[in-house]
């Protein structure tokens, strides 16, 4: 049981590049997640999805697109890489439905730099 | 949104028990406290969760208190891989989301 599976595991870009984060999950979870964590510092969320076709902002959407075409998969995208977007990058995804006693299940991150 | 207050760091030798605190005086009535915690290079992991009786599993216990405003997290026999920081998080049932909002959590040491 993979769980949720993050690519790549390090990234190295350069100002003004795009790339693609990819998260997948093999549990079929509504609710999936992206977060960012800045050394020191809690996560913050990103964006979020609870279910194909919806997405929504998190707490700093600024710089990120998200699409959800798949109950599997929920890509996260950087259009103009910034330097201030270097982070570490989590994913999660769970059951769904907002009760709010469902566990969260992470991925174990995409270290990016940007330079 | 309920706002959690937890100690910075905290120390433990090996097999010990630890008592890992956290203040949510804010807390409502329907929001359920969820544990987690976050081994170096690594995503959060999920720990625990209650509502208004201690609970427990393999991992460890939570013992919340009768007015809901304080929470305690158990380690029973502290391990070095129990050293990780730790995360309380009160999650209130939104409608059809399962956000989580996370503080700076309680770093603990383990100590052989």
């Amino acid at each position: 049981n993979a769980g949720v599976t993050q690519t790549p595991k390090f990234q190295v870009l350069k100002t003004g590049q795009s790339m693609t984060l990819q998260c997948a999950q093999d549990m079929n979870h509504e609710y999936m997640s992206w977060y960012r964590q800045d050394p020191g510092m809690g996560l913050r969320l990103i964006h979020y999805s609870v279910g194909a076709g919806i997405t929504d902002q998190g707490e700093v959407p600024n710089g990120y697109n998200v699409s959800r075409s798949t109950t599997e998969d929920f890509p996260l995208r950087l259009l103009s890489a910034a330097p201030s977007q270097t982070s570490v990058y989590f994913c999660a995804s769970s059951i769904g439905g907002g009760e709010g006693n469902q566990p969260q299940h992470f991925g174990d991150g995409t270290r990016l730099s940007i330079l | 949104d309920a706002k959690t207050t937890q100690p910075n760091s905290m120390e433990s030798n090996e097999e010990e028990p630890v008592h890992l605190p956290c203040n949510h005086s804010t807390i409502s009535g329907t929001d359920y406290i969820h544990w987690y915690r976050q081994l170096p290079s690594q995503g959060p992991e999920y720990v625990i969760h209650g509502l208004t009786s201690n609970v427990n599993n393999r991992m460890a216990s939570l013992a919340i208190a009768e007015d809901r405003k304080s929470s305690t997290l158990i380690l029973h026999r502290a391990t070095l891989r129990d050293a990780a920081v730790y995360y309380c998080i009160l999650r209130a049932p939104f409608y059809n989301t399962d956000k989580l909002i996370f503080g700076t959590g309680t770093r603990l040491q383990v100590f052989p």
